[in-house]
């Protein structure tokens, strides 16, 4: 079992929608969840971090944490084509070890 | 400096050939990391420094790896009698401190082995 998983996608969206990304991870005793971007052929760029359950917003960017369910999800509001790249999502899983662990990352396209 | 700081920033090198990649983390950043990333795939943890605690060797992927630090500053990774299958963008972090802070990523390294 994958211990951070996302859907690789591509998910396409309308500029101006609403793009939502999910990430589900394994260990019940995780505490710190990351969104990274990262656009081809560049370096993950860190969007936000999240620590506790309920809601975390920045700008057009909401993150959403439910540690009973163990995931995580990233909302981008008014989605335009310069958000088209994939997003990595990033856990410190429990056990002692302070290595953030990513998943495979989901691609998304924002069409005009 | 401002920024996690990566060299070379992409090197053609022959299989068989060793090369050495060099990080300089973020001044102050006590916790260094490297990763790898394979062209379309995800991030591979590779090894992990914290102060001047022995690192996490546990994601080198063979005894071809090996990396160093001195003390919280400039890290090198060293792969020894370089396969194709290690071509790839070396990815270093750092990050302030270890519990749950975040990390923040230099530009890479793209190494190609021919």
């Amino acid at each position: 079992q994958k211990e951070v998983e996302q859907n690789s996608g591509p998910l396409s969206v309308p500029e101006g929608a609403i793009a939502s990304l999910n990430c589900t991870y394994s260990d019940r005793g995780s505490q710190s969840f990351f969104w990274y971007r990262q656009y081809s052929g560049k370096s993950p760029e860190l969007i936000m971090s999240i620590y506790s359950n309920g809601d975390k917003e920045d700008g057009r960017f909401t993150a959403q944490l439910n540690k009973a369910s163990q995931y995580v999800s990233l909302l981008i509001r008014d989605s335009q084509p310069s958000d088209s790249a994939t997003y990595l999502c990033a856990v410190i899983l429990s056990g002692g070890s302070y290595i953030p662990t990513f998943g495979r990352g989901t691609s998304l396209i924002v069409h005009p | 400096g401002a920024g996690v700081s990566q060299s070379p920033s992409n090197k053609v090198t022959e299989k068989g050939k060793d090369v050495e990649l060099r990080c300089d983390p973020i001044s102050g950043h006590t916790a260094l990391y490297w990763y790898r990333q394979r062209l379309g795939q995800g991030l591979e943890f590779l090894i992990y420094f914290q102060g001047n605690s022995a690192p996490d060797k546990s994601g080198l992927p063979s005894d071809r790896f090996s990396a160093e630090r001195t003390g919280e500053s400039v890290s090198t990774l060293t792969i020894q009698r370089t396969q194709q299958e290690d071509s790839a963008v070396y990815l270093c972090a750092s990050s302030r401190t270890v519990s749950g802070n975040t990390i923040y990523f230099g530009e890479g390294s793209w190494l190609t082995v021919v």
